[in-house]
């Protein structure tokens, strides 16, 4: 069966800029979460939407947001890009919200920001 | 906020038991313990989950002894394949439950 698909791969913006990133879950799963990788911090969590509400957040500020639409998809959007937010965000879907029923990964967006 | 603490890193032989241990002191009742391994370039790949003592499936076994303030990620007879970052994560699925992923720690595979 399909993975769990993100678009775009890669990304470049400008400082300033907002940016959306699409996450399409594995069918059947309900959750999604998100997260931001950098080289210094690592995997950082975001935020988990299921049943198109977010469940849980992480500690990013408000610029960072995201939705789950009917059909499990999800969008995170970061506006007023910084340099700061150059990163590679993951996805990941699971049955149900939670770290206890396993996430599948993405291969993830790569943002750059300049 | 269950802070996980994993070593930066371990080298290893074709053909060796790799064991990384992971400590998360403030674990919360309701929280799992799950380990990841990712390649460069591509996301974190599900290995193995536990709540408490051990678990085993076919790539690993995952140690938590009866306090669960750590975890231990047991990989047998490593090949180089298995050079990778590897994670773990606790949290449960509390509404507003904080998700905490470790450092990862950087296993290489020497033939």
């Amino acid at each position: 069966k399909a993975g769990v698909t993100q678009t775009p791969r890669y990304l470049i913006k400008t400082r300033g800029q907002q940016v959306t990133l699409s996450c399409s879950p594995i069918s059947g799963h309900r959750s999604v979460s998100w997260y931001q990788q950098t080289p210094g911090q690592g995997l950082q969590f975001l935020f988990e939407y299921f049943s198109e509400t977010q469940r849980n957040k992480g500690n990013f500020p408000g610029r960072f947001s995201g939705r789950q639409f009917s059909n499990s998809r999800s969008e995170m959007n970061v506006s007023t890009l910084e340099l700061g937010d150059s990163a590679l965000y993951l996805c990941a879907s699971s049955l149900s919200q939670g770290p206890n029923y396993g996430y599948t990964f993405g291969s993830g967006t790569r943002l750059t920001v300049v | 906020l269950a802070k996980t603490t994993q070593p930066i890193s371990m080298d290893s032989y074709e053909g060796q038991e790799v064991n990384i241990t992971c400590s998360h002191n403030n674990i919360a009742t309701n929280d799992y313990i799950t380990w990841y391994q990712q390649f460069p370039s591509q996301g974190p790949r599900f290995i193995i989950q536990g709540y408490k003592t051990k678990v085993t499936n076919e790539v690993a076994s995952l140690f938590i002894p009866a306090d669960r303030k750590s975890s231990t990620l047991s990989l047998p007879r490593v090949s180089l394949s298995d050079t990778a970052v590897y994670y773990c994560l606790v949290g449960g699925s509390a509404a507003g439950n904080k998700l905490t992923f470790g450092g990862g720690t950087r296993v290489l595979v020497k033939p």
